[in-house]
């Protein structure tokens, strides 16, 4: 099946500094979304990307979909220790509803 | 508006038993989707139902079943458990016409 190579898998980080992540696949995808996962929780939507080169933000993030289509990265701006958390990329196929995960990226951030 | 609620939260159960698990979507919602999330594989697709008829599914075995209702709450089953199907199990929920799924908190089996 389809699949998303999510990195970096982790990130260790000072308060206040920039994070990038992002996924990359062999497919194109539609659509892409970010989700956020704390522990204990389901995943939280983030921010949806509908065409390609679409650049949207919510707040300190900012996500890309890529001119391909077949990638997407995420940013994080001045970081906070409530930024923590697993960071999930999600595309949907061409034809259907279904979404496909990346393997997520951990993030730590350090005050 | 409420969330996507599951429950329960927790369950612990003994291999060869069954298991149902309940999601109630976002009001309005008529897409729910499951999926089971584990460390070493992630969030896998299990099946997703749209108007009480399964429009999707993924790669698991026959064990895994669901259903929906005509109010959208959805449910599904696991027969003859596995210690393998320990797992956070996961429910989103959607607008027909969008395709962005929103979360529920998950059920966390514990198969012993």
């Amino acid at each position: 099946g389809q699949q998303l190579n999510q990195s970096p898998q982790s990130m260790f980080i000072q308060e206040g500094e920039d994070v990038s992540m992002n996924c990359t696949s062999s497919s194109i995808f539609n659509t892409w979304l970010w989700y956020k996962q704390e522990p204990g929780e389901g995943p939280v939507l983030l921010i949806a990307l509908y065409k390609a080169g679409e650049l949207t933000s919510n707040g300190r993030l900012t996500a890309q979909f890529g001119i391909t289509r077949k990638d997407s990265f995420l940013n994080i701006s001045a970081s906070i220790p409530s930024d923590v958390g697993i960071y999930f990329c999600a595309a949907r196929e061409t034809s259907g509803s279904r979404l496909t995960f990346g393997e997520g990226t951990q993030l730590t951030v350090n005050p | 508006k409420a969330g996507v609620t599951q429950t329960p939260r927790y369950l612990i159960k003994t291999r060869g038993q069954q298991v149902t698990l309940s999601c109630s979507p976002i009001s309005g919602h008529r897409s729910v989707s499951w999926y089971q999330q584990t460390p070493g594989q992630g969030l896998q697709f299990l099946f997703e139902y749209f108007s009480e008829t399964q429009r999707n599914k993924g790669n698991f075995p026959g064990r895994f079943s669901g259903r929906q209702f005509s109010n959208s709450r959805s449910e599904m089953n696991v027969s003859t458990l596995e210690l393998g199907d320990s797992a956070l199990y996961l429910c989103a929920s959607k607008r027909g016409d969008t395709y962005e799924q929103y979360f529920g908190p998950g059920t966390r089996l514990t198969v012993t």
